[in-house]
């Protein structure tokens, strides 16, 4: 069973820096690319970032280009989100999902999701 | 910058069929992708590829995309079926992938 666990959401003030990290299970990490999509209080998705299975590619949103970097460490399942320079409008619950292809091909999409962490800017 | 656009609310009483539409200029040369979020859970894909259901998914969910518009169809929608819709796709630069604003389905 695919399960992806968020964690590292929290308070932080504008301007800050903030860490998720995402742990996978259920899948062989490796073979698939992830991405990060983001969810502010009451309102719809937006795909944030996306990594390929080998990390040799990313690619992100207009809205966080040069301010979030997505990176994975494949020894420990893991998928990580560095978030600098943070502003009011970050503010959204971070899903953390698997992508049904180890590339990132013209159409990639999102095949399972994590729960979400919170992240909230604010001085 | 791309968009999607959906309408903010569909209607029905359960049995009915509901159709949730999604219209975007690139959706003829790109795939929709649909899926579906209750109420403080995770979205979950119901559509793939345009037409395709994943595994698990009710035979009840099928989709098109024709045109600028892809649609959603929810054959003898349920209660449990209601849920915020999200289409998903790909921008004609390549690189911008986008969702729409979103569908709330009420089915009473």
């Amino acid at each position: 069973e695919v399960r992806l666990v968020e964690s590292g959401g929290g308070l932080v003030q504008p301007g800050g820096p903030l860490t998720l990290s995402c742990t996978a299970s259920g899948f062989t990490f490796s073979g698939y690319a992830m991405g990060w999509i983001r969810q502010a209080p009451g309102k719809g998705l937006e795909w944030v970032s996306a990594i390929s299975g080998s990390g040799g590619s990313a690619f992100y949103a207009d809205s966080v280009k040069g301010r979030f970097t997505i990176s994975r460490v494949n020894s420990k399942d893991t998928l990580y989100m560095q978030m600098n320079s943070l502003r009011a409008e970050d503010t959204a619950l971070y899903y953390c999902a698997k992508i049904s292809s180890v590339s990132l091909l013209s159409s990639f999409y999102f095949d399972f999701w994590g729960r979400g962490t919170l992240v909230t800017v604010s001085s | 910058s791309y968009e999607l656009t959906q309408p903010p609310s569909v209607s029905v009483s359960p049995g009915q069929t509901a159709r949730i539409t999604c219209s975007g200029d690139a959706l003829p040369k790109k795939y929709a992708y649909w899926y579906q979020q209750k109420s403080g859970q995770a979205p979950v894909l119901v559509i793939y590829e345009d037409s395709k259901r994943p595994s698990g998914i009710p035979e009840r969910f099928s989709a098109s995309n024709s045109g600028t518009m892809a649609t959603l169809t929810i054959s003898g929608a349920q209660v449990e079926d209601e849920a915020d819709y999200y289409c998903y796709s790909t921008g004609s630069s390549g690189n911008q992938r986008v969702f729409g604003g979103g569908t709330k389905l009420t089915v009473l």
